[in-house]
């Protein structure tokens, strides 16, 4: 079974600072994605960014950035120059590639506030 | 493209009666189809995976009896809520996958039990 942490229930930054969210995993799967997903005060969930577990390079989508350490199980996710509309909760998210059923696993959420 | 679509956005039933949610991919097939619970300030809890064709497979402590689970087509997956009780109450989210991991939400259905 797979699990994810993230240790940070709330955080807040101010607008055009930089923020690092926390998330760390424990899985005994070798091939797997990790995802952070954004909901909004819509609550429809959006997804940011997507992290191949084989590939070591970082992903990076615009203002969003990742710190895949796959030893640590460690994936942090950067927003730099906070922008209002980033305010939503943010979910880290596991899934394998080839288990039955390829089901998410998510983390706890964080709760972002972007302070202008 | 990847759009999911679901229906209603917001329903108020009465105590003892039943409600149907509805989850659409609309521009792809989706032969598997999650649907998740959230509670305010909460995670997303997965409920149950909807496979076309077959019988959904439930998580553990999901009344099955209560959250039916019809996946009927490629594109259409149905969660209904037999003999609401006010503590069903609580935001419904379905999500479709579509390959092997992508996976796309709908915008959720709020439910309320009076």
């Amino acid at each position: 079974a797979q699990t994810v942490t993230q240790s940070q229930p709330e955080m807040s930054v101010q607008e055009a600072e930089t923020v690092t969210l926390s998330c760390t995993y424990d899985t005994s799967e070798n091939n797997y994605y990790l995802f952070w997903y954004k909901q909004p005060p819509s609550r429809q969930m959006i997804l940011v960014i997507r992290q191949e577990a084989y590939k070591q390079q970082n992903a990076t989508e615009n203002r969003f950035s990742v710190n895949f350490q796959k030893a640590a199980k460690s994936f942090s996710l950067k927003i730099s120059d906070s922008q209002l509309g980033d305010t939503a909760m943010y979910f880290c998210a596991f899934i394998p590639l080839y288990n039955a059923g390829n089901m998410l696993t998510f983390g706890g959420g964080t709760r972002l506030m972007v302070k202008p | 493209g990847a759009v999911v679509s679901q229906h209603p956005s917001w329903v108020i039933c009465k105590s003892g009666t039943s409600v149907k949610i509805e989850c659409r991919s609309l521009d792809f097939q989706a032969t598997t189809m999650f649907w998740y619970r959230q509670f305010p300030k909460q995670s997303l809890m997965l409920m149950a995976t909807s496979n076309e064709g077959s019988k959904a497979t439930y998580e553990q402590g999901v009344e099955k009896d209560k959250f039916l689970i019809n996946h009927a087509s490629l594109t259409l997956s149905t969660l209904t809520v037999t003999s609401a009780h006010p503590e069903d109450s609580s935001f419904y989210i379905c999500s479709a996958r579509r390959g092997v991991y992508e996976q796309y939400f709908g915008p959720g259905t709020r439910l309320t039990v009076t």
